[in-house]
């Protein structure tokens, strides 16, 4: 199966602090991507869709670099309660199936 | 709108029992998947069904492994004989068709 591969992390950072995550996938074939949150011991939720032209959430921002094969997840104003997990998902046509990349921590302290 | 639902939530089997997993997924979504996650590991694929049909199932062990999603009930996932190193959280997640899954609380799998 095709990899995603995350930096592992942890991302310790304060509390006000902009942080980015990059992922890589190895399909090129891959047509969706997504970004999840899991926190400990809890399921994954999707945190947003990632599409080709970028996307914003508040303060979330997903990009997607199809020449390089990598998106990017750029979180601004970090709180306490965005320590998590942060999951890479991509999917690609065919039989679709979601293929999660392993994960960053991410740790905002006061 | 019910989310993807799971059953049980916790189970405890002894090594050599069967244990059988239940999801629900959400309604109007007609595609499930199986993925297990090991204490400090990422998520692994195991099985994608649609109803009365296994799509991809190559992220399943051989043996003991099966799954099933039936016309009617939810989808099951069956560990027979069961060992240690099956214990861990079992998820299952749907969705309607290519977009995004949705996750159920899991199904945390210990085995004495």
């Amino acid at each position: 199966r095709k990899e995603v591969e995350q930096d592992p992390g942890p991302f310790n950072v304060p509390e006000g602090a902009t942080v980015a995550f990059n992922c890589t996938y190895s399909n090129s074939a891959s047509q969706s991507f997504f970004w999840y949150r899991q926190d400990c011991r809890k399921e994954p939720k999707l945190l947003m869709s990632v599409y080709s032209s970028g996307n914003e959430d508040g303060r979330f921002t997903a990009q997607l670099n199809r020449a390089s094969q990598y998106i990017s997840l750029l979180i601004r104003d970090s709180k306490l309660s965005d320590s998590a997990t942060y999951l890479c998902v991509e999917a690609s046509g065919g039989s679709y199936i979601p293929t999660f990349g392993r994960g960053t921590s991410l740790i905002v302290h006061p | 709108n019910a989310g993807v639902m799971q059953n049980p939530r916790h189970l405890v089997r002894r090594r050599g029992q069967e244990a059988r997993l239940r999801c629900s997924p959400m309604k109007g979504h007609s595609h499930v998947y199986w993925y297990r996650q090991l204490p400090e590991e990422g998520l692994k694929f195991m099985v994608y069904l649609q109803k009365e049909n296994i799509i991809d199932e190559s992220g399943m062990p051989k043996e003991r492994f099966s799954a099933e999603f039936p016309k009617e009930g939810p989808s099951i996932l069956r560990i027979q004989q069961v060992v240690r190193g099956d214990s861990a959280a079992y998820f299952c997640a749907s969705s309607p068709a290519t977009g995004e899954a949705f996750f159920g609380q899991g199904t945390r799998l210990t085995v004495v």
